[in-house]
């Protein structure tokens, strides 16, 4: 059963525009939370985490926001560039950090 | 910076075959995984280690092994390559704030 879930498989999104990817979760025990980039044929690079006692937590162009009673987290990028065009997983682990629980990722297009 | 490096960044095999893929890590982290990705699937669990000679079942283990023999070096072994087995398979290495993946193998069984 999928713990970690990305229910929209991919977006489009004018440059300079807002990209907001979203993700839900399941287990309460989970306690980070992480973003990760990922172009084709190369490994995921870690973008952006939160730690479950923050509800927000910025770097750059991209935040993230952690709604824990909803059970759900979503990545903000802003202003959104081509670069960005990639697939982006989310991710959550327990307090130990001992295992990531991924959801199956959305590919954001950003159109010049 | 950490580093994760995959011994290989494409392989083809014969289905039968006997496969391994070597991954090393260089931060002395204690957790190894390896994960394989396929579209629409994300990213599926394998084995994971927590230290030397310890592994779990991930997610889909059925039809790998692993070995950890040393720390920074985990190795995935396919027993007999399917065809179902082509795949990116992904390695990385974590402590408390975030796994760091390797380059990837894309790997395909023919």
């Amino acid at each position: 059963d999928q713990q970690v879930k990305q229910n929209s498989p991919s977006l489009s999104v004018q440059e300079g525009r807002i990209s907001i990817l979203n993700c839900d979760y399941t287990n309460s025990m989970f306690d980070y939370f992480l973003w990760y980039k990922k172009y084709p044929a190369e490994g995921p690079t870690f973008l952006i985490s939160i730690s479950s006692i923050k509800d927000k937590n910025e770097d750059g162009r991209f935040t993230v926001f952690l709604n824990k009673s909803a059970k759900h987290l979503s990545l903000h990028i802003v202003p959104s560039q081509p670069g960005d065009s990639a697939v982006y997983f989310c991710a959550a682990s327990d307090r130990m950090g001992n295992q990531f629980y991924f959801g199956t990722g959305t590919s954001l297009t950003v159109i010049p | 910076d950490v580093k994760v490096t995959q011994s290989s960044r494409y392989l083809v095999k014969r289905t039968g075959e006997k496969v391994f893929l070597e991954c090393v890590q260089d931060m002395d982290h204690e957790n190894m995984f390896w994960y394989r990705q396929d579209p629409g699937l994300g990213l599926r669990l394998i084995y994971f280690s927590y230290d030397v000679k310890m592994k779990e079942k991930g997610d889909i283990p059925e039809g790998y092994s692993v070995s950890r023999e040393k720390k920074e070096r985990f190795s995935l072994i396919l027993e007999s390559a399917s065809t179902n087995q082509t795949s990116m398979y992904l390695c990385a290495s974590s402590f408390y704030l975030g796994a760091f993946f390797g380059q990837g193998t894309r790997l395909t069984v023919v």
